[in-house]
């Protein structure tokens, strides 16, 4: 079946636009997490949904950043008048159960590069 | 708040000698341990993880783990690598009633013939 896709792959910004990504987690699954990987680092948590409640954002960097899951399924992380730091790849997980110890299935992540 | 550490950046090991990565953490009580691998343009996979019982976890592609809880560690092995073990290994640490994961900063394989 088809795993977690992430659009776009690639997004290029100037500083100061807003820029949203996708994430479609794998069918059914009830947890979506987001987290931040910077250039030669691990990834870091953003936040994390249980279907469309927003159970935990203690990882978003700034006010700047919005996530929603509006319908329990596809998701969409906001960054607002981007900065240089923001440029990462931003990975989406899901899971199938109420917790993310079961396993979490990654996407491919969208790089974004801020100029 | 729990912390995983990776002391290697980066291993050079030969094609068919064995491997050991190694996965330090710090946390109060018995975490979830896992090990991910990431390729080039991919996510993250998911080799093995570790909950409770047998402190050796068998996974995926002949990977295993061992949980040592007197060093706080979680080493990853395996007896004989192959070309396309080549990647960025990361080991992450959950705990009880917080969702998320804590990952270190990962270990880049490069494997010569």
């Amino acid at each position: 079946g088809a795993g977690v896709s992430q659009s776009p792959r690639y997004k290029v910004a100037k500083r100061g636009q807003d820029v949203a990504l996708r994430c479609d987690p794998i069918s059914g699954h009830v947890s979506l997490f987001w987290y931040q990987q910077a250039l030669g680092q691990g990834p870091e948590f953003l936040t994390y949904f249980q279907n469309e409640a927003q159970l935990d954002k203690s990882g978003l960097p700034s006010d700047r950043f919005f996530a929603e899951r509006p319908e329990g399924s596809v998701s969409t992380l906001k960054i607002q008048r981007t900065q240089q730091e923001d440029s990462a790849v931003y990975l989406c997980a899901s899971s199938p159960s109420g917790t993310g110890y079961i396993e979490q299935y990654f996407g491919p992540g969208t790089r974004l590069t801020v100029t | 708040a729990q912390s995983v550490t990776q002391p290697d950046i980066h291993i050079t090991v030969s094609e068919g000698a064995s491997l050991e990565l190694r996965c330090n953490y710090s946390y109060g009580a018995t975490p979830y341990l896992f090990w991910y691998v990431q390729s080039p343009g991919q996510g993250l996979q998911l080799l093995l993880k570790y909950f409770s019982g047998d402190t050796l976890v068998q996974g995926i592609k002949g990977f295993e783990a061992e949980f040592k809880r007197s060093q706080s560690s979680f080493n990853l092995r395996k007896p004989s690598v192959h070309w396309s073990d080549a990647a960025e290994y990361f080991c992450a640490v959950g705990v009880f009633g917080n969702e998320k994961l804590t990952f270190g900063t990962g270990t880049r394989l490069t494997i010569i013939p």
